[in-house]
């Protein structure tokens, strides 16, 4: 079973527009990490919160963590044609190591330019 | 520097023949993995190789079988292809963690599998 779960499954923006993107994930976990994946190619990481921390920035990127609901957001910002890709999140639940990260399914983003 | 680099990029094969996919990477990362990725499903894990010589079951370990006979390279075997395993197969390595749990895993860029 998929230990994250991404909402919505799918969303269209406008180029310049915000794009917010949810994940959330069923056991305690020591991080959370985004991915990207362009069509026909592999997945590339974004960025990664651990469990202590609450919020990450990293260029137009911005991922919140909420432990207490088991979930986290990413936010795009000014979005770009370049974004669109879809978008995954990957827990490292906490009884594992690294070899464990479990994926969601995925949010396909769409900008429109 | 190829980063993680998966061979053959495409395949198609009848049903109960054999092939091997072979996952490299030059990056000295200790662990490997396979996943396949379904529509809708996301990726889920099939083996994965913490070191040289051992690997162990993910998620989906039915019907493959995996070697980590050298560092740098991770080959995932089909005895008897069926249509099921019809799927994209990614490769991925990361940094050994040894006690630190915030290494990114680096991915190859698939291999689109076709079972008829």
């Amino acid at each position: 079973s998929q230990q994250g779960e991404e909402d919505p499954q799918a969303l269209s923006i406008q180029e310049g527009e915000n794009a917010t993107m949810n994940c959330s994930y069923k056991t305690s976990i020591n991080n959370l990490q985004w991915y990207r994946q362009n069509s026909g190619r592999g997945l590339v990481h974004l960025i990664l919160i651990r469990s202590n921390e609450r919020e990450k920035h990293s260029g137009r990127l911005r991922v919140t963590l909420d432990t207490s609901k088991k979930s986290s957001s990413l936010l795009i910002t000014a979005s770009r044609a370049a974004d669109t890709a879809s978008y995954f999140c990957a827990t490292d639940p906490h009884n594992f190591g690294n070899e464990k990260l479990t994926f969601g399914t995925g949010t396909r983003l769409t900008i429109i330019p | 520097n190829a980063g993680v680099t998966q061979t053959p990029k495409f395949r198609v094969l009848k049903t109960g023949q054999s092939m091997t996919l072979l996952c490299a990477q030059d990056m000295n990362h200790e662990y490997m993995y396979w996943y396949r990725q379904d529509p809708g499903m996301g990726l889920r894990l099939i083996h994965y190789s913490v070191g040289e010589g051992t690997t162990a079951k993910g998620e989906v370990p039915d019907g493959y079988n995996v070697s980590r006979l050298k560092k740098q390279n991770f080959l995932l075997g089909l005895e008897s292809a069926a249509p099921s395993q019809t799927s994209v197969y990614f490769c991925a390595s990361s940094y050994s963690s040894q006690g630190r749990r915030d290494q990114p895993q680096h991915f190859g860029d698939g291999t689109r599998l076709s079972i008829l």
